[in-house]
């Protein structure tokens, strides 16, 4: 079982849609989880971060985490084309390091 | 403020000579990492720097693989005799003094070609 997993998709959604992003890690003493967003040739970008169970809510993202199911999910609300990247899921394990899962393809069609 | 930086952006090189790729983080920032990302694939751990304590090099793939971190700021990560799978982008990180929750904030990065 790998440390952080994430459907490699792609995951295809119309504009104005919600796109929903799952996560899962193997973990279960995990303390804060991360979205990262990266464009083709790009860095990533940090999106957000949530380290308690429930939703966590900012503009049009929305992250949430079940500790308990050691799942944690990301909600894009309306999405645009510009939000067509890929969105890597961190998990902060065992000393400050972070577990990247592979990433989740997301494309946005207008 | 200014952000992770990292040089050069692109570095060509034979097979077996070596590199020297560099990282400065935002100032504050006591934690430093490096990642490497192969075309098409996620983030692989290299090293992990903190304040003046002893890095974390668990992540490094072969003893050709080095880094070290000057005054605590700018790091430079060192690979010798380049093999073709070193090709790669490079990408470093830093995180904030003091944070609890270890949120990282990454370079451009370094893409490097091995001929």
């Amino acid at each position: 079982q790998k440390e952080v997993e994430q459907n490699s998709g792609p995951l295809s959604v119309p504009e104005g849609a919600i796109a929903s992003l799952n996560c899962t890690y193997s973990d279960r003493g995990s303390q804060s989880f991360f979205w990262y967003r990266q464009y083709s040739g790009k860095s990533p970008e940090l999106i957000m971060f949530i380290y308690s169970n429930g939703d966590k809510e900012d503009g049009r993202f929305t992250a949430q985490l079940n500790k308990a199911s050691q799942y944690v999910s990301l909600l894009i609300r309306d999405s645009q084309p510009s939000d067509s990247a890929t969105y890597l899921c961190a998990v902060n394990m065992r000393g400050n390091k972070l577990v990247f899962g592979a990433g989740t393809i997301l494309r946005v069609k207008s | 403020g200014a952000g992770v930086s990292q040089s050069p952006s692109n570095k060509v090189t034979e097979k077996g000579k070596d590199v020297e790729l560099r990282c400065d983080p935002i100032s504050g920032h006591t934690a430093l990492y490096w990642y490497r990302q192969r075309l098409g694939q996620g983030l692989e751990f290299l090293i992990y720097f903190q304040g003046n304590s002893a890095p974390d090099k668990s992540g490094l793939p072969s003893d050709r693989f080095s880094a070290e971190r000057t005054g605590g700021s700018v790091s430079t990560l060192t690979i010798q005799r380049t093999q073709q799978e070193d090709s790669a982008v490079y990408l470093c990180a830093s995180s904030p003094l003091g944070s609890s929750y270890n949120e990282q904030f990454f370079g451009p990065g370094t893409r490097l070609t091995v001929l």
